[in-house]
């Protein structure tokens, strides 16, 4: 079945860091990927997405890109600032499914 | 319409009691799933309606949970005779397909004492 494997965390960066989430995924079919990030308390909001292989998603300095030949989406954002600091969640859903899947998530702090 | 909307936002109910949470989803959204996250994992799927018909259920809902969207508009969730695992976030989320992105509400944070 589908699944999302996303590195473990929690991680700690200085302000100004370079960030590094990675996820992997495993699909039947040619899912959609996203990034979610969710801040204490809150639900979850869509962070940026990509449709198909080779895609680039991106919003707010992230990025990720669609690798369907590592089966990747790893998340990266060149210069990170203390308000990044959140729970980051990589997630597929499919054309044929009905529902997204998630990984565990990677807390992410970041400090002055 | 701002979003997808969720009441209450925090409930406490004693061991037993029932519990029942709504959501309002994206008019225009006619898909509508709940989620259920626990404390350092990702939201877990719990059922998922096209419309008024619920298309999709998880092994995670029991018995003791229910689901309902009348009219394909607003959703209910009630949980019967809950139990302290019962415990935890339950998030609703709308979208228009299945490949584009989920909207989610702030959540119903749930605590059985």
């Amino acid at each position: 079945g589908d699944s999302v494997t996303q590195m473990e965390g929690p991680v700690t960066l200085s302000e100004e860091a370079f960030l590094t989430i990675n996820c992997t995924y495993t699909a039947t079919g040619y899912p959609s990927l996203f990034w979610y990030v969710q801040y204490p308390g809150e639900g979850l909001q869509l962070l940026l997405k990509a449709t198909k292989a080779d895609d680039k998603g991106s919003n707010k300095g992230f990025e990720a890109t669609y690798r369907k030949e590592t089966t990747s989406f790893h998340l990266e954002k060149g210069s990170v600032q203390v308000s990044d600091s959140a729970v980051y969640f990589c997630a597929l859903s499919e054309l044929s499914g009905n529902q997204f899947y998630f990984g565990t998530g990677t807390s992410l702090t970041v400090i002055p | 319409d701002t979003g997808v909307s969720q009441n209450p936002r925090h409930k406490i109910t004693k061991r037993g009691q029932n519990v029942t949470f709504r959501c309002d989803p994206i008019s225009e959204h006619n898909r509508l799933y709940w989620y259920r996250q626990t404390l350092g994992q990702g939201p877990k799927f719990l059922t998922y309606f096209q419309n008024e018909a619920q298309l999709e259920k998880s092994r995670l809902l029991s018995d003791r949970f229910s689901a309902e969207r009348p009219k394909g508009s607003f959703s209910t969730l009630e949980i019967q005779r809950t139990e302290q695992g019962d415990s935890a976030m339950y998030l609703c989320a709308s979208s228009t397909r299945v490949d584009t992105e989920a909207f989610f509400g702030q959540g119903t944070r749930l605590t059985v004492v």
